[in-house]
């Protein structure tokens, strides 16, 4: 089945420094990958969706300018967190689809658990 | 922002009962989906019911589809110690149209040996 592999799968940073998150598709091509952010408790709030070879397209609220995304190949997608701040302590998590199979589900990375101290 | 509702938002049962979830969205569809996160976990994909089917089997799980109410379920048979997790159902499109897998609020789901 299709798998995404998403590293690291856990990060602590200083305050100001940033962090590189990548998720890759391992066994499907993948045009399109989502960001995804959750909070202790909380549900999964999409943050962008990331298109090869264009621009990343950023859900209300979400500053692009912190947030950089870059999808330069069919199968890797990253996320980095700039001038990070406490407050980004999250859970990010990547997914994306296979659209080879027909099923229709996303798969999705194991998730990255960032702290920043 | 949310897509929508996921009620209880917390159910704890007996191993061995049956689990029941309940959705609600807000917008058109295509399909709706449910998925399972372990704690500090990614998501695994579960079952997706199209916005044309009523009802969905896939071994202990069953899923409904109400497209009049905008609601689904996801109801778990003789639950085990293993389901203990965090459920999400999703939607796959946004108020435009526009291709997004958009969250419910989730229920969290214990199951008591």
């Amino acid at each position: 089945g299709a798998v995404v592999s998403q590293h690291p799968s856990w990060v602590i940073c200083k305050s100001g420094t940033s962090v590189k998150i990548e998720c890759r598709s391992l066994d499907f091509q993948a045009t399109t990958m989502f960001w995804y952010r959750q909070f202790p408790k909380q549900s999964l709030m999409l943050m962008a969706t990331s298109n090869e070879g264009s621009k990343a397209t950023y859900e209300q609220g979400v500053e692009k300018d912190k947030f950089l995304i870059n999808h330069a190949s069919l199968t890797l997608s990253t996320l980095t967190v700039t001038s990070a701040h406490p407050e980004d302590s999250s859970f990010y998590i990547c997914s994306a689809r296979d659209y080879r199979t027909g099923r229709g589900g996303y798969t999705f990375g194991s998730g990255t658990r960032l702290t920043v101290v | 922002s949310q897509q929508g509702e996921e009620d209880p938002q917390a159910l704890s049962i007996q191993e061995g009962e049956n689990a029941t979830m309940n959705c609600s969205y807000k917008t058109s569809i295509n399909n709706l989906q449910w998925y399972r996160q372990n704690s500090g976990r990614g998501l695994v994909h579960l079952i997706l019911i199209r916005s044309n089917e009523r009802e969905k089997h896939s071994g202990r799980l069953r899923v409904t589809l109400d497209t009049s109410k905008k609601s689904s379920s996801l109801l778990i048979t003789a639950s085990r110690a293993a389901d203990t997790a965090s459920y999400f159902c999703a939607t796959d499109r946004d108020n435009f149209g526009n291709e997004k897998l958009t969250f419910g609020t989730g229920t969290r789901l214990t199951i008591i040996p």
